[in-house]
């Protein structure tokens, strides 16, 4: 059992349609972070969220930290071929000691034109 | 800006064999880590360290060893390769605080056979 349990573990959407990715915990979280990972490559920061409640946006990707800090969200508006990857989330537990992150097993987006 | 870079990036080694994965950064991060990614999962801690000259286990240690001799370098050592280190190994930089996300090098694909 993950610490972190995403959901779904793959989407397949077509071009214009929206999507949420949900990053569930029973543990509290000093901070969690999103990140989508392309093939072959190391994972890039999206966002940091360290409030409880907090919501953030980039552009069409909206993320919020649930009020506990204990749960996130990713949601796209109108995905484009672009948005196709690997998202992970990532948290970070209060004293975690050297501030290390505990991934989610990752939802893998595919977008089609 | 390198950033972090891993060397190499593909490797195949046979069972009992030895190599070092490299990783160097350019940006004085004190924190560093190295994270192993299987096939469809999350990343998974294996080591990490605060700075030069102090090293820790992380999740899944057993069959690696590390050195933070510098800032900048941060070698991961395999003594003798098993099958199920078959993976892809991240490497990643901090600044400091949680708030600031990892910077992730590409990757080195490891095969053992």
């Amino acid at each position: 059992t993950q610490l972190l349990e995403q959901s779904p573990q793959f989407l397949s959407i077509q071009e214009g349609e929206n999507l949420t990715v949900y990053c569930n915990s029973s543990s509290v979280f000093s901070s969690l972070q999103w990140y989508r990972q392309e093939p072959g490559e190391g994972p890039v920061l999206l966002v940091t969220v360290v409030t409880g409640g907090e919501v953030k946006k980039l552009k069409r990707l909206t993320f919020q930290f649930g009020d506990a800090r204990k749960d996130s969200s990713l949601h796209i508006t109108a995905a484009q071929p672009g948005d196709t990857g690997l998202y992970l989330c990532a948290g970070e537990l209060i004293k975690a000691a050297g501030n290390k992150l505990t991934f989610g097993g990752g939802t893998r987006v595919l977008v089609k034109p | 800006n390198a950033g972090v870079t891993q060397t190499p990036k593909f490797r195949i080694l046979k069972i009992g064999q030895s190599m070092t994965l490299q990783c160097t950064q350019d940006m004085n991060h004190n924190y560093m880590y190295w994270y192993r990614q299987d096939p469809g999962m999350g990343l998974k801690l294996i080591y990490y360290s605060v700075g030069a000259g102090i090293t820790d286990k992380g999740e899944v240690p057993n069959g690696y060893n590390v050195s933070r001799s510098t800032t900048e370098d941060f070698p991961l050592r395999l003594e003798l390769a098993a099958p199920s280190q078959t993976s892809v190994y991240f490497c990643a930089s901090n600044k400091q605080a949680g708030y600031y996300g990892y910077t992730f090098g590409s990757g080195t694909r490891l095969t053992v056979v």
